[in-house]
């Protein structure tokens, strides 16, 4: 059952650009939003995280952007580097009754062009 | 600081053997959890352990099996494996249970291919 639906499954920005990467979530149980990074022969890494009471958190040149009652959040990533290129997943939790337990998204495989 | 270390890097066994798969947790950290990564897929969560006990196991089949040991590293054993046991199993660890702000950190992982 898949309860993060991401898209989209990939994505090539210009350097400088934004990259735009979207999530869905059906449980309304979830209230804890992390992105991963992921770069090739490595395990994923928190980027950014949110909770459902707050609509946008910003750290740097990455944004979260929540919408609670579309039950929908993005990543946004300003100004785009080589260097960002590298599989993004979303994820949802309910920390206080499932413990540290994820359901992450498919991903999506960012490539930003010099 | 070492990070999540996980053994062994790679790994290539055949159908019908069994295999364990290690990681050790960063230094404080009590919870562990396995993820399982088919490529071109997100993780998928397999088991959760806290302070030695499972708190929690996702939809994978009675083949899979985990322990916590006192010093709060942690073995993952699959037997019987399928071909489609092959896959990146990854570890990560957090401080405790369930904190909202407590974050999970991912060892690298363990490539298992299946023949």
């Amino acid at each position: 059952q898949q309860q993060v639906k991401q898209s989209p499954q990939s994505l090539i920005v210009q350097k400088g650009g934004i990259s735009i990467i979207n999530c869905a979530y059906e449980n309304t149980a979830f209230d804890y939003f992390p992105w991963y990074q992921q770069f090739p022969g490595k395990g994923p890494a928190l980027l950014i995280a949110i909770r459902p009471d707050v609509s946008e958190k910003k750290e740097g040149r990455f944004t979260i952007s929540f919408n609670k009652s579309a039950k929908q959040f993005s990543l946004h990533i300003m100004d785009s580097q080589p260097g960002d290129s590298a599989t993004y997943f979303c994820a949802a939790a309910n920390p206080e009754t499932s413990g540290s337990r994820l359901t992450f998204g498919e991903g999506t495989q960012l490539t930003v062009n010099p | 600081d070492a990070g999540v270390t996980q053994s062994p890097t790679h790994l290539i066994k055949t159908r019908g053997q069994q295999v364990t798969l290690r990681c050790s947790p960063i230094s404080g950290h009590k919870s562990v959890s396995w993820y399982q990564q088919v490529l071109g897929q997100g993780p998928q969560f397999i088991f959760q352990y806290y302070e030695k006990e499972e708190r929690g196991r996702g939809n994978f089949p009675d083949r899979f099996s985990a322990r916590q040991f006192p010093n709060y590293s942690s073995e993952l054993n699959v037997n019987a494996l399928l071909l489609g046991d092959s896959a990146l199993y990854l570890c990560a660890s957090s401080f405790i249970l369930g904190a909202m702000t407590d974050t999970q950190y991912f060892g690298p992982g363990t490539r298992l291919t299946v023949l």
